[in-house]
């Protein structure tokens, strides 16, 4: 059974920062892994979708890396900023399903 | 165009009561999947649909159910209501059935169980 986790649970920095979320999964047999945001209340936004062909996925200040041999991957977020505050989330899909970590909650303060 | 659309936006039931859920998806798109997000399991997988047909269930009981129609739009039932079904129901949508087609989510059904 496909076990995901996300490291830290909750992570505070001050505006302009760059920082890395970081995601683990434990059967690397998958087809893709997909980061979302969610914000309070709100359904998950998309970010960065990397096949399992991939190494790394760009979108604006946002990279996202994977490696499938050592079942990890990371989110780095550039220049952060206010509106970036929310949680993260990691997905690996799988072939029958889809496995989400509990998500990094990030806060950046102005 | 329009983001995937998940209605109501909350709901209140009591203890054996059942509950319809609606997700109508991006238009074109024809994959729905439906999960289930509470403060301890988080997100969980439920079930997906394509073209009318379920591919993969979750491991939820058989209180919970589903379908699609022929427009793509989908349902989800859940009977029998318990205390722990209280949770954010969030539903998603691809553009299809293959392995790399991103999901997109509606904002979710908050069901509230007393």
């Amino acid at each position: 059974k496909q076990e995901v986790t996300q490291i830290p649970a909750a992570l505070s920095v001050p505006e302009g920062e760059n920082l890395v979320l970081n995601c683990s999964f434990t059967d690397s047999a998958i087809y893709n892994l997909q980061w979302f945001r969610q914000d309070p209340g709100k359904g998950l936004t998309s970010l960065l979708l990397i096949q399992s062909s991939q190494r790394e996925q760009t979108s604006g200040r946002l990279n996202a890396s994977l490696d499938k041999s050592s079942g990890r991957s990371t989110l780095y977020i550039a220049a952060s900023q206010p509106g970036d505050s929310a949680t993260y989330l990691c997905a690996v899909k799988g072939y029958s399903t889809l496995t989400f970590g509990k998500g990094t909650m990030l806060l950046v303060s102005p | 165009k329009a983001g995937v659309t998940q209605t109501p936006r909350y709901l209140i039931k009591t203890r054996g009561q059942q509950v319809t859920l609606s997700c109508s998806p991006i238009s074109g798109h024809r994959s729905v999947s439906w999960y289930q997000q509470t403060p301890g399991q988080g997100l969980q997988f439920l079930f997906e649909y394509f073209s009318e047909t379920q591919r993969n269930k979750g491991n939820f009981p058989g209180r919970f159910s589903g379908r699609q129609f022929s427009n793509s739009r989908s349902e989800m039932n859940v009977s029998t209501l318990e205390l722990g079904d209280s949770a954010l129901y969030l539903c998603a949508s691809s553009q299809d059935d293959s392995r790399n087609s991103p999901l997109h989510f509606g904002n979710g059904t908050r069901l509230t169980v007393t």
